[in-house]
């Protein structure tokens, strides 16, 4: 168990739609990291954010969006979403702006 | 910049063989870097780390890597496979001290281990 939470853990939903994914990070961990990872894309990192600022932005489209909350846990909004959307989502944190990170277990999510 | 390359996006081994996972990376400053594993429908977690200080670096499950910096390199190994290695493998990059962010992760490799 890394510590990291995230939710939900499977997501079944249609194109167009908009879900939230969110992620809590282990306890004392200020920051948290996105990445979504695809059979064809691999582990591509999306969006950091570090004790409630956005640090350093990836691959992640416009149609995506993000924040950590004060109580530092996040959330990983995808709207208008297409097929090729279907990936896993997943959170990681670590204690300061680099360094190991501590992944959770991701959510999967299904466009269809 | 920073940027991973992992040579070979599958390695298959027998059992009690050697394992080598290769690893190259390039960054413009001090490097951290490290090796997760990631067992089917599960996230990745940490085998091992290189910060400071010596470059053999040993992880868990018997793997140790060492950190070449001549040859920008951060190769993976383990003296026996055991059918529970059989896993996805990535190599990771991020920036040290100040220059702390986002680390950058290769494109993975799969180990198969036959009986």
């Amino acid at each position: 168990d890394s510590g990291v939470t995230q939710t939900p853990k499977h997501l079944i939903t249609a194109t167009g739609q908009r879900v939230t994914l969110r992620c809590s990070p282990r306890s004392g961990d200020l920051s948290v990291y996105w990445y979504q990872q695809s059979l064809d894309q691999g582990l591509q990192f999306l969006i950091q954010y570090y004790n409630g600022e956005e640090r350093a932005k990836g691959n992640i489209l416009e149609r995506f969006s993000a924040q950590q909350f004060p109580d530092l846990h996040s959330e990983l909004n995808l709207s208008s979403l297409e097929l090729g959307d279907s990936a896993l989502y997943f959170c990681a944190s670590s204690v300061g702006r680099g360094g190991e990170l501590f992944f959770g277990e991701g959510s999967r999510l299904t466009v269809l | 910049a920073q940027s991973v390359t992992q040579l070979g996006s599958h390695l298959s081994v027998s059992e009690g063989a050697l394992v080598l996972l290769r690893c190259n990376y390039s960054s413009s400053v001090p490097p951290y870097l490290f090796w997760y594993v990631q067992y089917p429908n599960q996230g990745l977690q940490l085998l091992l780390k290189y910060t400071t200080g010596a470059t053999l670096v040993k992880g868990i499950n018997g793997f140790e890597a060492e950190f070449k910096k001549s040859e920008t390199s951060f190769h993976l190994t383990k003296p026996s496979a055991h059918m529970s290695d059989a896993a996805e493998y990535f190599c990771a990059v991020s920036g040290s001290g100040t220059n702390a962010g986002k680390s950058t992760f290769g494109d993975g490799t799969t180990l198969t281990v036959k009986p």
